[in-house]
Formats: structure tokens, C-alpha cells, sequence
């Protein structure tokens, strides 16, 4: 199955600054990556689809001004919190569907701590 | 209402016991159902996976999923304590990547 890796997996920062968070593809090509946001005791709600080579599609609700989504290469995707807020606390997660397998994989998470 | 319900608990059980988890859902065309394990602050892990109607056995766990009734169920037998962890649901309705996840079960398995 694919590897995903997630880094960092967790980051505390101060109000008003940026964040990015990388996600590979360690052993997969992917077009297609997913960013989840899950906050405490609740189910992951999906952010954004990541395509490789343009723009990102976002869900309804995100703002994309906010959380920019970069996906350069087959093998990386990185979410940036922009002018991160207290709010913008919360466990963040990538993700990698493999169409061959018909299963998705999820990175280690990221914990975002905004003081 | 949500596309997919299900109950948080907290379920707490004896090891050795049984296990029923289960999820709802109100959208038809879903059509991929899975099962994740997920452990405090960590990414989740897939569990099981069934494609449209019927059971699936994978060791010590049993998924079964019932369309006509837009219901699924995750089984674990002879539970042990490291089974404790959230248990997510997802379903979807075509080959793509976006699921919609369940809430989540928090399960804790005493020894």
C-alpha cells in the first residue's frame, strides 16, 4: 500500500503567522491528494482536493485565501495556514487514494496549536 | 441530518467481549464502505474495506453492510485492550477520494 508521510506532526505558534505542513507520497505518484481537518472529538471533514499541476478544489465553507494548497510534484503537497488564528486550531491530515487499490491513506496528522 | 451518523459512545467493554460498531447513512449512491482505527493525535488506519453489499472477514474483525437498509457494522471478536481507539466509518460513492467519515466511536477495551 502507499506510505504517506506528514511533517510536522506538531506545531504551536503564535497568532498572525503561517504554517505549512508537507505531505508525501513515499512509494505512489499522486495526482490527487486530500487535506483533512479534524477537531477534537469529531470526525475528519475533507478541506480540499489537491491536483497536481493546478489549482486545488475547495469545499464549501474554506476558504482558499486561507489555507493555500500547493501540489508541485506527484510525490509532495503542502497546506499553508496563512495568518493562523486560535481557531485555526485543529489536527490536520493528508491523505493519498490509490485508484489501483480503491483505498485512501492518510498521513500521521499534524497538531496545530495557535496561542 | 448528516449523510453518515454515528454514535460516539464512549463504549466500554470487557476484554474478551464482542463488539458491534455501527454507522447509518442517508445517501443511496454510496457504494464503497470502509472501516479506519484511529489512536489519539495520530492519522487513521484502514481497518476494512467492502465494495456495495455483504460481509468481509479479516481476522479477529467482520464488516457487514446492508444497503437496503443504508446500514454498516464493524464486528470485533475477542477484543483486547489494544483494540481501544476511535473507529471511524467512511463511505463513498464512486472510485474517487472523498469520503465522508462518521463521527466516530470511541472504544476502550478494560483488561
Amino acid at each position: 500500500g502507499a506510505v504517506v508521510s506528514q511533517h510536522p506532526s506538531r506545531v504551536i505558534c503564535k497568532s498572525g503567522t503561517s504554517v505549512k505542513i508537507e505531505c508525501r507520497s513515499l512509494d505512489f505518484q499522486a495526482t490527487t491528494m486530500f487535506w483533512y481537518r479534524q477537531f477534537p472529538k469529531q470526525s475528519l471533514m475533507l478541506m480540499a482536493t489537491s491536483n497536481e499541476g493546478s489549482k486545488a478544489t475547495y469545499e464549501q465553507g474554506v476558504e482558499k485565501d486561507k489555507f493555500l494548497i500547493n501540489h508541485a510534484s506527484l510525490t509532495l503537497s503542502t497546506l499553508t495556514v496563512t495568518s493562523a488564528h486560535p481557531e485555526d486550531s485543529s489536527f490536520y491530515i493528508c491523505s493519498v487514494h490509490r485508484q489501483d487499490l480503491e483505498k485512501l491513506f492518510f498521513g500521521s496528522g499534524t497538531q496545530l496549536s495557535v496561542l | 441530518q448528516k449523510e453518515v451518523e454515528q454514535d460516539p459512545g464512549p463504549l466500554s467493554v470487557p476484554e474478551g467481549a464482542i463488539v458491534s460498531l455501527n454507522c447509518t447513512y442517508s445517501n443511496s449512491a454510496f457504494q464503497y464502505f470502509m472501516w479506519y482505527r484511529q489512536y489519539s493525535r495520530k492519522g487513521p488506519e484502514l481497518l476494512m474495506y467492502t465494495y456495495s453489499s455483504g460481509n468481509k472477514e479479516d481476522g479477529r474483525f467482520t464488516a457487514q453492510v446492508d444497503k437496503s437498509s443504508k446500514y454498516i457494522s464493524l464486528f470485533i471478536r475477542d477484543s483486547q485492550p489494544s483494540d481501544s481507539a476511535t473507529y471511524l466509518c467512511a463511505m463513498r460513492s464512486s472510485n474517487t477520494g472523498k469520503l465522508i467519515f462518521g463521527q466516530g466511536t470511541t472504544l476502550q477495551v478494560k483488561p
